[in-house]
C-alpha cells in the first residue's frame, strides 16, 4: 500500500514564528488531506488539497502531485495552533473507495 | 448542516467482552468509514461501509466488524476485547469517492481494562 512520511515529527516554536510541515507519499493518489488533531481528538479539516495551492488565513497548503509531495504552512504562530498535525492521502484504486492512509503526524508546540 | 456525530464519546469495558459504536454521518453523506488510532500505531483504516454494503476493509482481525444501516448511520462491533483494544476509535463521513473530502466524528475512547 501507499506510504506517507511526514516531516518533522516535531517542532518548537516561539509564538510568532513561520513554520512549514511536509508530506511525502509514495504512490500517485487522488486524495490529499490536512488535519489538526485538538486536544480532544478530534481531527478537524484543514485542506482538501491533492494538487495546487490553498489558503486558509494564516494557513496555507501546496501539493506538487507529480513530486510527491504535500507543504503545509502555518505564518504567525499562535498558542492555540498546537497539536498534532496529520497529512492523510487516498489512493487512486477502484478498489480503495473513501480510504485514508495516514502518515505519523507532526507535534508542534507553540510557545508563548 | 450537522457534523459527524458518534456515540458514546467514552467507554470502560473488561477482557471479554464485546463493545459496539455508533457513527451517523452529515446528512446527505452516503459513505462511513471507521479509523483506530493508537500511540504505537499511529491511525489505521479499519473499513468503509457505502450504502449499505462494506466497500473496503483493513488489515484487522475477524473480531472487528461494522454494519451500515439504510439512513447511512453506522456501528462497529469489536468482539472478545483485548487490552490493545484501547484506543481512540474514530468515525468519518464522505458522499461516495475517495476523491470527496472526509470528516472525522470526535471519536469514541475505548478503554479496556
Amino acid at each position: 500500500g501507499i506510504q506517507v512520511e511526514q516531516s518533522p515529527p516535531d517542532l518548537i516554536l516561539q509564538e510568532g514564528a513561520n513554520s512549514t510541515l511536509r508530506c511525502n507519499f509514495s504512490d500517485s493518489v487522488n486524495n490529499l488531506q490536512w488535519f489538526h488533531q485538538n486536544p480532544w481528538g478530534q481531527l478537524i479539516n484543514l485542506f482538501y488539497i491533492p494538487s495546487g495551492t490553498k489558503q486558509n488565513g494564516r494557513l496555507s497548503a501546496t501539493t506538487v502531485a507529480t513530486e510527491r509531495y504535500s507543504l503545509l504552512y502555518i505564518s504567525s504562530s499562535q498558542t492555540t495552533d498546537s497539536g498534532v498535525y496529520f497529512c492523510a492521502v487516498g489512493e487512486i484504486k477502484e478498489t480503495s473507495g473513501s480510504r485514508l492512509t495516514f502518515g505519523e503526524g507532526t507535534q508542534l508546540t507553540v510557545n508563548p | 448542516k450537522a457534523g459527524v456525530t458518534q456515540t458514546p464519546r467514552y467507554l470502560i469495558k473488561t477482557r471479554g467482552q464485546q463493545v459496539t459504536l455508533s457513527c451517523s454521518p452529515i446528512s446527505g453523506h452516503r459513505s462511513v468509514s471507521w479509523y483506530q488510532q493508537t500511540p504505537g500505531q499511529g491511525l489505521q483504516f479499519l473499513f468503509e461501509y457505502f450504502s449499505e454494503t462494506q466497500r473496503n476493509k483493513g488489515n484487522f482481525p475477524g473480531r472487528f466488524s461494522g454494519r451500515q444501516f439504510s439512513n447511512s448511520r453506522s456501528e462497529m462491533n469489536v468482539s472478545t476485547l483485548e487490552l490493545g483494544d484501547s484506543a481512540l476509535y474514530l468515525c468519518a463521513s464522505g458522499r461516495w469517492t475517495s476523491t470527496d473530502t472526509q470528516y472525522f466524528g470526535p471519536g469514541t475512547r475505548l478503554t479496556v481494562l
